[in-house]
């Protein structure tokens, strides 16, 4: 119950094309937070998201909370060769805690 | 600032053997997470410290595994005795923990442990 899933799996796009991945939830979350990890490296932190609705961005990549808190999608617009790795959603286990766990992630790869 | 530090970047062992696995947190951060990761099972959380203390250690494995930190700058993850599915890529993180914020996870650059 404490899990979450991410879709797709895998993602290949040209260079300059978008990308977005989503995280789901069966329960209601309290935060998500999401990370990225180039290969071969480790996890980074991107952002995290409190609010229901809420929109961040970063530069090319759109973070946004669905309206009743069970779903998160990342989107990158215009996708750059910088941008591969691989994109994890994270919750807390009992979702007040730090025991965060990940969703199994996405992995993208841009053609040039 | 240092970031989160661990040792061995690569270690190489044999079925059997003992492997202890260190980490050294951020200064100042008083949680701390030791995660494994594997092709088929993704990144896994194994234990949780909070102030030294553990928190949660319901995804560490099995008897074979135990971690402990004795001080607020220092973890170990210790597996005695290695096994060749015990073959992944543990990493450390860190975090201020703040009863009204969830902080990000600072990881470290990860042990890569291979056991023949």
């Amino acid at each position: 119950g404490q899990q979450v899933m991410q879709i797709p799996q895998y993602q290949h796009v040209q260079e300059g094309e978008d990308f977005t991945t989503y995280c789901n939830s069966s329960t209601t979350l309290s935060n998500i937070q999401w990370y990225k990890q180039r290969p071969g490296g480790h996890p980074v932190f991107l952002i995290q998201l409190v609010k229901s609705g809420e929109v961040k961005k970063q530069k090319r990549l759109t973070f946004q909370f669905g309206e009743a808190k069970k779903n998160s999608s990342l989107h990158i617009t215009a996708t750059q060769t910088t941008d591969v790795g691989t994109y994890f959603c994270s919750r807390s286990r009992d979702n007040y805690g730090q025991n965060f766990v990940f969703g199994p992630g996405t992995r993208l790869s841009v053609l040039p | 600032d240092a970031g989160v530090i661990q040792s061995p970047r690569h270690e190489v062992t044999e079925m059997g053997q003992e492997v202890t696995l260190r980490c050294k947190p951020i200064s100042g951060h008083n949680s701390l997470f030791w995660y494994r990761q594997t092709m088929m099972r993704g990144l896994e959380l194994l234990i949780y410290f909070n102030n030294n203390v553990p928190i949660d250690d319901s995804g560490m494995p099995e008897d074979r595994f135990s971690a402990k930190m004795p001080n607020a700058s220092f973890s170990t993850l210790k597996i005695q005795p290695s096994e060749p599915r015990d073959s992944a890529v543990y990493f450390c993180a860190s975090a201020l923990d703040r009863s009204s914020y969830n902080s990000p996870l600072h990881f470290g650059n990860g042990t890569r442990l291979t056991v023949t």
